[in-house]
């Protein structure tokens, strides 16, 4: 089994639409996560920190359940610009190192 | 903001040769680095752990002889591809934390993209 697993998509979604993406990670001591967005051919970038309570940034909301070990995202009024792949990321306990999931690639059309 | 600056963006090599791939962090000092490779339309796959003047720390499955890494500095870490394969043409992306930030996010290089012919 995968450290962190994801629904590869592709999610196609016009313009406006609200979409959701789901993780799973396997390892229940992991410490920190994250949503980072990649572009094609470009390194990954942050695109938030998820917290325990919940957070919200603009039109991307994540939430995180610790007991089902199981992280979302939420995009409302989705852009054109959204169009990338979303990469769930966990660190593990201890250390500094991020895992990454394979990632979730979303299309926005108009 | 913090910058990581990864050389070169793209390289082509035979098969055979060695190829370094450079990664700098421009405005902070990290004591630890992270190497990891990406293939097409996989995730990211850490390979290993760069530490400012000791050895790197390898993930399983990953050649330490193959892929030699160097921290000589708090602000440059090196990785060689030796006697590269065309199996090893992949992205590959360091990143770096700034050590005197607690919780400072990864800061990624722009990654540089490696095809052996």
């Amino acid at each position: 089994r995968k450290e962190v697993e994801q629904d590869p998509g592709p999610f196609n979604v016009p313009e406006g639409a609200t979409v959701a993406f789901n993780c799973t990670y396997s390892n229940s001591a992991s410490q920190s996560f994250f949503w980072y967005r990649q572009d094609c051919r470009k390194e990954p970038k942050l695109l938030m920190s998820v917290y325990s309570s919940g957070n919200e940034d603009g039109r991307f909301t994540a939430q995180l359940n610790r007991a089902s070990q199981y992280i979302s995202l939420l995009i409302r009024d989705s852009k054109l610009s959204d169009s990338a792949t979303y990469l769930c990321v966990v660190r593990r306990p201890g250390y500094n190192k991020l895992i990454f999931g394979a990632g979730t690639r979303l299309a926005v059309h108009p | 903001g913090a910058v990581v600056s990864q050389h070169p963006s793209w390289v082509i090599c035979k098969s055979g040769t060695s190829v370094k791939i450079e990664c700098r962090s421009l405005d902070f000092q990290a004591t630890t680095m992270f190497w990891y490779r990406q293939f097409p339309k996989q995730s990211l796959m850490l390979m290993a752990t760069s530490n400012e003047g000791s050895k790197a720390t390898y993930e399983q499955g990953v050649e330490k002889d193959k892929f030699l890494i160097n921290h000589a500095s708090l602000t440059l870490s090196t990785l060689t591809v030796t006697s590269a394969h065309p199996e090893d043409s992949s992205f590959y992306i360091c990143s770096a934390r700034d050590r005197d930030l607690d919780n400072s996010p990864l800061h990624f290089g722009n990654g540089t993209r490696l095809t052996v012919t």
